[in-house]
Order: C-alpha cells, then sequence, then structure tokens
C-alpha cells in the first residue's frame, strides 16, 4: 500500500516569508495529491490538490509541485500570514473508480507564523 | 446546509464499555468515511462506505464496526472500548471518484478518552 511521509514536522516562519513543505509517497500508482489545512478545533479543508499530469498548480499564494519521477510533491505558500498557521497534511492516493481506500495522509506539519 | 457534522463532540468512556459515533452529511454524497487522528501519525482510516448498504475496511479497522443504512449517516461503533482507542475521530465524505476534484468534507470531530 501506499506510505506518505512529511517534513517538517514542525515550521516556524516569520510574517510574509515563505514556507515550504515536502511529502515523499512509495506507490508509483498514485495520481491524485490533495494539500489539507486544519485550523485548531475543526477538522481538516482542502486548500489545493494536483493531478500526476500536472507538475505545478497555483492558487493565489499557495502552490504545489510535483515531481513523479522522484515521487514528491510540495506545499508552497508565498507572504505567508498569522492566519496561515496552522496544521497541514499532505496525502497521496489513487483516483480509482470504485475503491477509494488508497488516500494515504502524511503525519502533519505545524505550522506556526510570527506577526 | 450544515455540511458534516459529528455527535458527540466529546466523551470519556471506562474500559470495556460501547458507544455509537454518529456522522450525518447533507450534501448528497456517495462516499463516507471514519479517520482516528493521533499526534505523529496524521489521519489513518478506519472504515469506509461507497454508497448506502455498503461499508469496507481502512487501514485500522480492528476494534470497531460501522453502518450505512441511510446514504446520509455513517455510524461508527466501538464495542468494547480501549485505551488504544483514545484519539479524535473524524468523519468525512465525498462525491464518487467519477468528478474531477476527490475533495474530502471533515466533521469538527469527537474527542474520545477512553480510561
Amino acid at each position: 500500500g501506499e506510505n506518505v511521509e512529511q517534513h517538517p514536522s514542525t515550521l516556524s516562519v516569520q510574517e510574509g516569508d515563505s514556507a515550504v513543505i515536502k511529502c515523499t509517497y512509495s506507490d508509483s500508482a498514485s495520481n491524485y495529491f490533495p494539500w489539507y489545512k486544519q485550523e485548531l478545533g475543526k477538522g481538516p479543508q482542502l486548500i489545493i490538490d494536483i493531478r500526476s499530469n500536472v507538475g505545478e498548480k497555483k492558487d493565489q499564494r499557495i502552490a504545489v509541485t510535483l515531481n513523479k519521477t522522484a515521487k514528491h510533491f510540495s506545499l508552497h505558500i508565498t507572504e505567508t500570514q498569522p492566519e496561515d498557521s496552522a496544521v497541514y497534511f499532505c496525502a497521496a492516493g489513487v483516483k480509482g473508480a470504485y475503491n477509494n481506500n488508497d488516500m494515504r495522509f502524511g503525519a502533519g506539519t505545524r505550522l506556526t507564523v510570527k506577526p | 446546509n450544515a455540511g458534516v457534522t459529528q455527535t458527540p463532540k466529546f466523551r470519556v468512556l471506562k474500559t470495556g464499555q460501547s458507544m455509537t459515533l454518529l456522522c450525518a452529511q447533507d450534501m448528497n454524497h456517495e462516499y463516507m468515511y471514519w479517520y482516528r487522528q493521533d499526534p505523529g501519525m496524521g489521519l489513518r482510516l478506519i472504515h469506509y462506505s461507497v454508497g448506502e448498504g455498503t461499508t469496507a475496511k481502512g487501514e485500522v479497522p480492528d476494534g470497531y464496526n460501522v453502518s450505512r443504512l441511510k446514504k446520509q449517516n455513517f455510524l461508527l461503533g466501538l464495542e468494547s472500548a480501549a485505551p488504544s482507542q483514545t484519539s479524535v475521530y473524524f468523519c468525512a465524505s465525498s462525491w464518487t471518484s467519477g468528478r474531477a476534484r476527490n475533495e474530502q468534507f471533515f466533521g469538527p470531530g469527537t474527542r474520545l478518552t477512553v480510561l
């Protein structure tokens, strides 16, 4: 099955700086890579995702890059703001027809943005 | 539109007691999931369902049972609670994999402590 590793486990940046979170995955069949943000006391919420036929995707201040050959993908947050402080999870899986059980999550990165 | 709701929000059990966690969604999603979240381990899938009347095991199913009698509800049962089941439990739902985006919508979580 799929195995996802996420680094770092904690990340502290100054407001306005960039933050990068990296994930690696093991199953070359994985073709879907979402990123979730979890604020304190809430459930995770999807912030961006990327499919394996795309190398990079941007949405305002956040971007995700994917290197299928090396089996790693990264989340980039530019111009960080205090409200970006949260736990971020990467995930990898196969977007199949019926079986949605192949999604695996990373252990999470606690991002703190200092004002 | 409430999204995904979970009942209860908090619960303390004694070892050996049983309980049922209720998840409800009002988005007409086909897929529903139960995860547990433990420090340093991210989200791990317990059981999932691809439609009313169907359930399947996830990554860590032992000690749990589920039922999906109605499309909008997904119940997670602990027949004989153990301290190892102390965790935060999240329910999620999504459309079928036929959609372009495979976003999972998460509930607010249930914090369970087993003494």
